[in-house]
């Protein structure tokens, strides 16, 4: 197993609400980045968080916003429900050396699944 | 990031080696290959990666062909807990901005 956690572990919403989900990354890691995984799909990338900014983003709108605490744990914020958001979001660290380059690859935690009704 | 092509789903007996390919061929001469697998509902699992070199660890043995186009993982002595989606993924060295970038991948069943 990783040393990255995530909670919680299974969360039901309806659509319109706001959801916040959390991951604590492994030890040594300073990056933090956030996947959508759809039932019957790959994971998509969503957004990377590294020096408590966003590092980089895949096609996702600006109602997916995330933060980075100064400990490198994060946060990814959905506002706005809709049906389609349900999904298992993955949480995955790294570590990016001060070259801003990928040294380890990265590691995922065990996910958030997201049911909105 | 260069595109993979993998099989669907393929299935192992159990005891026996598995083999599992992907196609890359886009691949330029910085990006890496790496396998993840992920077990139902699980998190995605990383196995191994390479350059150009072949690779082994505990879990598994990573060949890419001369012309790096081309690679295949190999569990050994597969078991039923090895049953699980197997994700190939082409990488640019030191790049990681952008995410990892997961197709369908080859749904790999070991049968009893």
């Amino acid at each position: 197993e990783t040393g990255v956690t995530q909670s919680p572990t299974h969360l039901i919403k309806t659509r319109g609400q706001q959801v916040t989900l959390r991951c604590s990354s492994q030890s040594g890691h300073n990056t933090v980045s956030w996947y959508q995984q759809a039932l019957g799909q790959g994971p998509q990338f969503i957004f990377q968080y590294y020096r408590e900014e966003e590092n980089g983003r895949g096609n996702f709108p600006p109602r997916f916003s995330g933060l980075q605490f100064p400990n490198y744990s994060s946060e990814l914020n959905v506002n706005a429900l809709e049906l389609d958001d349900s999904a298992l979001y993955l949480c995955a660290s790294s570590l990016t050396n001060h070259h801003g380059r990928v040294e380890e690859t990265q590691y995922f935690g065990p996910g958030t699944r997201l049911l909105v009704l | 990031d260069a595109k993979t092509t993998q099989p669907t789903s393929m299935d192992c007996a159990e005891g026996r080696a598995a083999n599992l390919p992907c196609n890359h061929s886009t691949i330029s001469g910085n990006e890496y290959v790496y396998w993840y697998r992920q077990i139902h509902s699980q998190g995605p699992q990383y196995i191994i990666h390479g350059l150009k070199n072949n690779e082994t660890n505990e879990m598994a043995s990573l060949i890419i062909t001369e012309d790096r186009k081309s690679s295949t993982l190999i569990l050994p002595h597969a078991t039923l807990r090895d049953t699980a989606v197997y994700y190939c993924i082409v990488k640019l060295i030191g790049g990681g901005a952008d995410g990892l970038t997961f197709g369908k991948g080859t749904h790999l069943i070991i049968q009893p």
